[in-house]
């Protein structure tokens, strides 16, 4: 039962442009939710997360969207440089519920051209 | 450098055997999670510890055990291996309190069982 979903396994962007990575959660306990960028042989390297009582956090090109209606997430990269190209997880946990392990999506591989 | 480390880096190790994983958190983290991820797949929940207790337990075998010493490092063993627990493991630690909860994870250790 994958809790977590990334339902694009990739993604290529131009230099320069907006990159919006999706992400939908299920369990309606999830309260926290956290994006993490990974590169090939190095462990998960935080982004940025969100609380439920928020629907937007911003850290320099990186804005994560909450929309707890729909159960969804987006993280939006501007402007998308060539570094920016990883591996991209969702992660969400039930931190009112007392539970911080974080159940992960399946990824995203972001690939920005040049 | 996310000021988690993890040793060994790589493990190469054969069926039926026993290794032990080590983990040392962030200076100042209480809680220490350990992650598995097999191939293609994402980052599975096994254990978390906070400050030597035992605090959540994920999918893990009953051939894997985990501790925290009072160090607050933490070792994962895995006994009996099977070539299926062939795998990244990853571990990860956090403040667990004050609001912060985004966990940092080390660079992880491969282990390959032939």
């Amino acid at each position: 039962d994958q809790q977590v979903k990334q339902n694009s396994p990739s993604l290529s962007v131009q230099e320069g442009r907006i990159s919006i990575l999706n992400c939908d959660y299920t369990n309606s306990m999830f309260d926290y939710f956290l994006w993490y960028k990974k590169y090939p042989a190095e462990g998960p390297t935080f982004l940025i997360s969100i609380s439920s009582i928020k629907d937007k956090n911003e850290d320099g090109r990186f804005t994560v969207f909450l929309n707890k209606s729909a159960k969804h997430l987006s993280l939006h990269i501007v402007p998308s440089q060539p570094g920016d190209s990883a591996v991209y997880f969702c992660a969400a946990s039930a931190l009112n519920f007392g539970n911080e392990k974080l159940t992960f999506g399946t990824g995203t591989r972001l690939t920005i051209i040049p | 450098d996310s000021g988690v480390t993890q040793t060994p880096k790589h493990l190469i190790t054969a069926t039926g055997q026993r290794v032990t994983l080590r983990c040392s958190p962030r200076s100042g983290d209480l809680s220490v999670y350990w992650y598995q991820q097999s191939l293609d797949q994402g980052l599975q929940f096994l254990i978390q510890y906070y400050n030597g207790e035992e605090r959540a337990k994920g999918n893990i075998l009953e051939r894997f055990s985990a501790q925290q010493f009072p160090d607050l490092h933490s070792e994962l063993n895995l006994s009996s291996l099977e070539l299926g627990d062939s795998a990244l493991y990853f571990c990860a630690s956090s403040v667990a309190d004050r609001g912060q909860y985004e966990q940092y994870f080390g660079p992880g250790t491969r282990l390959t069982v032939t």
